[in-house]
């Protein structure tokens, strides 16, 4: 099956930013979703397709995806933005969804 | 108001039974994909199962196939998930979700419920 290889964990100052990465192989054919999910709450989608935003996400956040890694990009970081991180694709070859496994982003 | 709210999660002896339920509101419903994602305590998220926005064609992840059957009703705006023969490692948080498509197939998920609890444990 498909796997999804996250950092465990980023950690970013206030103002700077942060890059959370996807490996996968051959990453770049497939859509990648982005979600954010703070603690207690249910996820939310931040980038979908790639680098497209949902209405509503600010535009610090934005994503790429080529070869065997998908990035988010989150810039001028604020202290409401620690939170859990998700990568999703749709693994097309074995018809499965896939999530990453996760990366924490703390603020200092 | 556009939402997802999710009822039915509750404490369960193993090999028992429980279905989950999710209400939407505020959009058409019968127009979307939906999709079932799980997170055991302190995990990642774990996909489920998905249907179609018509239901004629449904999705199962591997370890629930066969013991979790997806349902829906578009004249209830309601989505189901019954789960029979379960087991401790399905215990978790369940949330139904969105798809961004009517078909199931390579959706993101744009709208998320707040997520019900279901405990398997004797």
């Amino acid at each position: 099956s498909y796997v999804l290889t996250q950092p465990p964990s980023v950690s970013v100052a206030p103002g700077q930013t942060a890059r959370i990465t996807c490996g996968g192989n051959n990453i770049g054919s497939k859509r990648v979703h982005w979600y954010q999910q703070k603690p207690g709450q249910a996820p939310v989608l931040v980038v979908y397709d790639d680098s497209d935003r949902p209405s509503g996400i600010p535009e610090r956040f934005s994503g790429s995806n080529s070869g065997n890694t998908a990035t988010l990009t989150i810039s001028r970081v604020e202290a409401g933005d620690e939170a859990d991180f998700y990568c999703q694709v749709w693994g097309n070859s074995s018809d499965q969804y896939v999530f990453g496994t996760g990366t924490k982003v703390t603020v200092l | 108001e556009v939402q997802l709210v999710e009822s039915g999660g509750d404490l369960v002896q193993p090999g028992g039974s429980l279905r989950l339920s999710c209400a939407a509101s505020g959009f058409t419903f019968s127009t979307y994909a939906m999709h079932w994602v799980r997170q055991a305590p302190g995990k990642g998220l774990l996909y489920v199962s998905a249907i179609s926005s018509n239901g004629g064609s449904t999705y199962y992840e591997n370890s629930v196939k066969g013991r979790f059957t997806i349902s829906r009703d578009n004249s209830k705006n309601t989505l189901y998930l019954q789960m029979g023969s379960l087991r401790a490692d399905d215990t978790a948080v369940y949330y139904c979700a969105r798809g961004n498509s009517p078909s199931w197939r390579n959706d993101a998920f744009d709208l998320w419920g707040q997520g019900t609890m279901v405990t398997v444990s004797s």
